[in-house]
């Protein structure tokens, strides 16, 4: 069974320019979720889409984060203008229920705000 | 709200000696409660998941954990470690249903021959 499939592996970029990130769950997987992991602190939730539906974004900084969702498949985490403080791993996962039971998670895209 | 508090930041131990990994949690609400390891490099799998039942949780690669009501701990435990044990372990907290899953901040596990 393919794993959760996450793209780019690292990306380094200037703060104020723009960045996307990409997320592919495994086949069938109902339930994404975007994480933001800070180096040494555990992930955060960001955003969880249940289909193409946001299920809960309370946690996602909502001025120059936006993530979506089409089709109920592969996800977009984007992020404009970035700042020093984004500085992380973006963790995607999927589940394929819908409560949080078992969560598959990606590898991760390490960003790195200059 | 849920909240999770591991305890160590790092644990170093020997081959071969047992070790326990310390997790509390803070939840007015019935919780599920859940171990995830990440090893270098790669993203994170679940090692074992507590959401009724037998308080004594059996995970992969020979873990276990007890959820403790009473104490509001959910500590990992395994008798005898290998090198390839050397990872970064993760407690995490939910709600009963859908509710988020909240992390605590991580446990770095390192083996030493």
């Amino acid at each position: 069974e393919a794993g959760v499939a996450q793209s780019p592996r690292y990306k380094i970029i200037e703060k104020r320019q723009s960045v996307a990130f990409w997320c592919n769950p495994i086949s069938g997987h109902a339930t994404l979720y975007w994480y933001q992991q800070i180096l040494g602190q555990g992930p955060k939730l960001l955003i969880q889409f249940q289909n193409n539906g946001v299920v809960d974004d309370s946690q996602l900084p909502k001025d120059r984060f936006s993530a979506e969702r089409l089709k109920g498949v592969d996800s977009t985490l984007k992020i404009q203008p970035a700042k020093l403080e984004d500085s992380a791993v973006y963790l995607c996962a999927s589940s394929s229920t819908t409560t949080n039971e078992k969560l598959f998670f990606g590898s991760g895209t390490q960003l790195s705000v200059l | 709200a849920q909240s999770v508090t591991q305890l160590d930041s790092q644990v170093p131990v020997f081959e071969e000696a047992p070790v326990e990994l310390r997790c509390n949690y803070s939840s007015s609400v019935s919780v599920y409660l859940f171990w995830y390891v990440q090893y270098p490099n790669q993203g994170l799998q679940l090692l074992l998941k507590y959401l009724s039942g037998s308080t004594l949780v059996k995970g992969i690669n020979g873990f276990e954990a007890e959820f403790n009501k009473s104490q509001t701990s959910f500590h990992l435990r395994k008798p005898s470690v290998h090198i390839s044990d050397t990872a970064e372990y993760f407690c995490a907290v939910s709600g009963e249903g859908a509710q988020k899953l909240v992390f605590g901040q991580g446990t770095r596990l390192t083996i030493n021959p």
